[in-house]
């Protein structure tokens, strides 16, 4: 089993829909969890960081947390064209190295 | 605010040069800094961590001698790629973190091509 596991891809949704990203993660121990967005041939850019259980917002982003199911989602509301990249799940193992997802790629159509 | 630098942004150069790699951090003091590399269409891939005044540790595969990581101050590593040969070609990454559960801030990546 990988330890950080995303939904496969590609994932396309139109202008202004709502795209969902799932995550699950197999250390039960691991308390950081990231989000970032990497264009292509570009290096990856921090979206959201989440620590506790729950939802937090920032702008059109949306990460939700559940340590219990080992689960990270990360919703994108009112989706833009430049939304368009590969989306990482990553997770700090506990010798606080990343651990990244395959990553799921999103378009967002016009 | 968690600007990480990175130069060059690409090198090209012929096969045994070594080519040296910067990553700083502008706005804040990285404990840790962390080099990966990574292929087209491929995941990336970590190489080394390392720690201010200390030793880098390397992932199982990446040869020390190869691949040269110094991080003398809280804002500076380099990696040293040397004898690059046209293997060696790929987006090198430096990230940097300033305590161990805040996120790391990638540099923009250098894309080192060896001819």
């Amino acid at each position: 089993q990988k330890e950080v596991e995303q939904n496969s891809g590609p994932l396309s949704v139109p202008e202004g829909a709502i795209a969902s990203l799932n995550c699950t993660y197999s250390d039960r121990v691991s308390q950081s969890f990231f989000w970032y967005r990497q264009y292509s041939g570009k290096s990856p850019e921090l979206i959201m960081s989440i620590y506790s259980n729950g939802d937090k917002e920032d702008g059109r982003f949306t990460a939700q947390l559940n340590k219990a199911s080992q689960y990270v989602s990360l919703l994108i509301r009112d989706s833009q064209p430049s939304d368009s990249a590969t989306y990482l799940c990553a997770v700090n193992s506990n010798d606080y190295k990343l651990s990244f997802g395959a990553g799921t790629t999103v378009t967002v159509r016009a | 605010g968690a600007v990480v630098s990175q130069h060059p942004s690409w090198v090209i150069c012929k096969s045994g040069t070594s080519v040296k790699i910067e990553c700083r951090s502008l706005d804040f003091q990285a404990t840790t800094m962390f080099w990966y590399r990574q292929f087209p269409k491929q995941s990336l891939m970590l190489m080394a961590t390392s720690n201010e005044g200390s030793k880098a540790t390397y992932e199982q595969g990446v040869e020390k001698d190869k691949f040269l990581i110094n991080h003398a101050s809280l804002t500076l590593s380099t990696l040293t790629v040397t004898s690059a040969h046209p293997e060696d070609s790929s987006f090198y990454i430096c990230s940097a973190r300033e305590q161990n559960d805040q996120p790391q801030h990638f540099g923009d990546g250098t894309r080192l091509s060896i001819l």
